[in-house]
């Protein structure tokens, strides 16, 4: 049972346009919500995270928006460069938790 | 800064074989994670850590042993590897539990059981 959910295993954008990746969740108690970016042959590394308490984090050309009544957020990259070209994986905790639950992971293309 | 490094980074094995993969973290982290990733399965917890000295079950803990002897030291176990647990497996720390604890991970090991 996928708690965390990246329906779309991949996408693929241009140079300088907008890159939104999806991430939706089923357990209402998930009040924290982070997303890695992974490169090949790497462990994934930490990119932004967002508090149930807000509905948007921005962090340069990274914005992540969360929905709550709808268990959804999403990631968006303006502009996308090629150098965002990784997998990119939703992840959430919720209050009395050790634990962070991945999803499934969106791969990124970003072509010239 | 080595962070949180991984050993062995490839390893093949065949079915029935034992093996640990061992993970260290130079940060002083108190919580330690074991995690598998599989094609369109993400990342999997495996078993995690706590503090030295203890260990808890994930999401996938079977046919896995965990031990925490030494904070900067996590070892994950496969008594008698089996072809499902072929995956490319990744360690991770945290100063802290979730929310707060940023994870760092290693860059994992490809194991493959034959």
């Amino acid at each position: 049972d996928q708690q965390v959910k990246q329906n779309s295993p991949s996408l693929s954008v241009q140079e300088g346009r907008i890159s939104i990746l999806n991430c939706d969740y089923t357990n209402s108690m998930f009040d924290y919500f982070l997303w890695y970016k992974k490169y090949p042959a790497e462990g994934p590394t930490f990119l932004i995270s967002i508090s149930s308490i807000k509905d948007k984090n921005e962090d340069g050309r990274f914005t992540v928006f969360l929905n709550k009544s709808a268990k959804h957020l999403s990631l968006h990259i303006v502009p996308s460069q090629p150098g965002d070209s990784a997998v990119y994986f939703c992840a959430a905790s919720g209050r009395n938790t050790d634990k962070l639950i991945f999803g499934t992971g969106t791969r990124l293309q970003v072509f010239p | 800064n080595a962070g949180v490094t991984q050993t062995p980074k490839f390893r093949v094995l065949k079915t029935g074989q034992s093996m640990t993969l061992l993970c260290a973290q130079d940060m002083n982290h108190e919580y330690m994670y074991w995690y598998r990733q599989d094609p369109g399965m993400g990342l999997r917890l495996i078993h995690y850590s706590v503090g030295e000295g203890t260990t808890a079950k994930g999401e996938v803990p079977d046919g896995y042993n965990v031990s925490r002897l030494k904070k900067q030291n996590f070892l994950l176990g496969l008594e008698s590897a089996a072809p499902s647990q072929t995956s490319v497996y990744f360690c991770a720390s945290s100063r802290a539990a979730s929310p707060s604890g940023e994870l760092f991970f290693g860059e994992g090991s490809r194991l493959t059981v034959l």
